[in-house]
């Protein structure tokens, strides 16, 4: 069974440019979840979705957003990229979102 | 507002012996907690996870124990091996919400 698959696994941007991620969860899993993880901040929920809608949503500015297709894959935008966006952003899917979630390598995001 | 506390950054064991990571937290809302181990530049893996209906729950080497009145949680590893070494991370998720707030993560080195 393939698990989390995330892509791109690294990216480089330039400031004030926009980024999409996308993540392709476990067969199955209809609970898309997305992290930001930095040194000293830990993972940070962003937010989750199920059934191509949003559940809930993490303390993240506007310039975060997500959507979910029908077949669960979902896709996580930054807008007018910042320095300080530069992190692992991962992905993570479960059944129901109720249980454990399970997640991909992630996606090295460099913005310079 | 860290709802999430793991208060020890690092740990160090030596091999065949007892690892055990602390993990305490705030919210009385939360009813189900998870591990995760980590390794540099993947996800997180998921280990072993507990219902606050439960007090513990064991699967092999690991173990989760539950203490609701302390707000407290704890993961025994035992015997410790080399390849425990890795960073891990408690998580837990509040009733009725899709969200799992993260701890900082303890760093685990096992000593051969």
């Amino acid at each position: 069974k393939a698990g989390v698959t995330q892509t791109p696994r690294y990216l480089i941007k330039t400031r004030g440019q926009q980024v999409t991620l996308s993540c392709s969860p476990i067969s199955g899993h209809r609970s898309v979840s997305w992290y930001q993880q930095t040194p000293g901040q830990g993972l940070q929920f962003l937010f989750e979705y199920f059934s191509e809608t949003q559940r809930n949503k993490g303390n993240f500015p506007g310039r975060f957003s997500g959507r979910q297709f029908s077949n669960s894959r979902s896709e996580m935008n930054v807008s007018t990229l910042e320095l300080g966006d530069s992190a692992l952003y991962l992905c993570a899917s479960s059944l129901t979102g109720a249980t454990e979630a399970f997640f991909g390598q992630g996606t090295r995001l460099t913005v310079v | 507002d860290q709802q999430v506390k793991q208060n020890s950054p690092s740990l160090s064991v030596q091999e065949g012996r007892i690892s055990i990571l602390n993990c305490d937290y705030t919210n009385s809302m939360f009813d189900y907690f998870l591990w995760y181990k980590k390794y540099p530049a993947e996800g997180p893996t998921f280990l072993i996870s507990i219902s606050s209906i439960k007090d513990k729950n064991e699967d092999g080497r690991f173990t989760v124990f539950l203490n609701k009145s302390a707000k407290h949680l704890s993961l025994h590893i035992v015997p410790s091996q080399p390849g425990d070494s890795a960073v891990y991370f408690c998580a837990a998720r509040a009733t009725g919400t899709y969200k799992y707030i993260f701890g900082t993560g303890t760093r685990l080195k096992v000593l051969a």
